[in-house]
């Protein structure tokens, strides 16, 4: 499996403010995503980052909202650009099982990041 | 639509009971299936993942089930303990779908009274 880090863990946000939120992947991996669970309801994919090329982002999610960033195969930044009260979310950094963990399909997830913006 | 239902959407069961949680999807064209545990507030910890071509896949007192032609899998939890008090989720990969972009149920709530 992998061990997948995220900051912050929690954060209580002015409304128009930006955060932006940190993943980091103990091992190398091509893919990983960005997933955001609202309260009370289940979990949508917001975008795939892909090292070397620009975030797919999916229906209803778009860049200049949610700017993703991934420099290298180990780290991935979400941000979420002025925020309103409906964007008070966990969001969540995941990652594809590589080869080296077996290429499964497998999806692990971080710990998440509890956005409460006011 | 892909959609995928989880029933019931919350169980209260005494310690010690074997319970079986449901979920359904509505295509039955999937490349794997995986089962997740997520404790209020926090993150998902990968619990099993059954492949298409795979019925069972089973991890400690946890045995997942798949049976695609009927769009179901089950997740049965032997000799529950407080400790499995949690949600749990379900979630489909379909084939033709991007590896990593899953399809969530909205879970099953589990409480796990001593």
């Amino acid at each position: 499996s992998a061990v997948i880090s995220q900051k912050p863990s929690r954060d209580i946000c002015q409304r128009g403010t930006s955060l932006t939120i940190q993943c980091q992947v103990d091992s190398q991996v091509t893919m990983m995503f960005w997933y955001r669970q609202q309260p009370g309801q289940s979990l949508t994919l917001i975008a795939t980052a892909n090292q070397g090329s620009e975030a797919t982002y999916e229906s209803g999610f778009v860049i200049d909202k949610f700017p993703i960033s991934r420099p290298n195969l180990t780290f991935s930044t979400l941000t979420v650009s002025n925020m309103s009260p409906e964007d008070s979310s966990i969001y969540l950094c995941s990652v594809l099982a590589s080869a080296k963990m077996g290429n499964t399909g497998e999806l692990f997830f971080g710990e998440g990041s509890r956005l409460t913006v006011l | 639509k892909q959609e995928v239902t989880q029933i019931p959407a919350a169980l209260s069961v005494p310690e010690g009971e074997n319970l079986v949680l449901n979920c359904s999807f509505t295509d039955s064209a999937i490349y794997n299936l995986q089962w997740f545990r997520q404790d209020p507030g926090k993150g998902l910890t990968s619990l099993l993942l059954i492949q298409s071509s795979q019925r069972e896949q089973t991890s400690g007192r946890l045995n997942a089930s798949l049976d695609k032609s009927s769009g179901r899998s089950t997740l049965y939890i032997a000799a529950s303990q407080p400790g499995d008090s949690a949600t749990y989720l379900c979630a489909v990969t379909y084939r033709g779908s991007t590896l990593g972009r899953l399809y969530f149920g909205r879970g099953t709530q589990l409480t796990v009274w001593p």
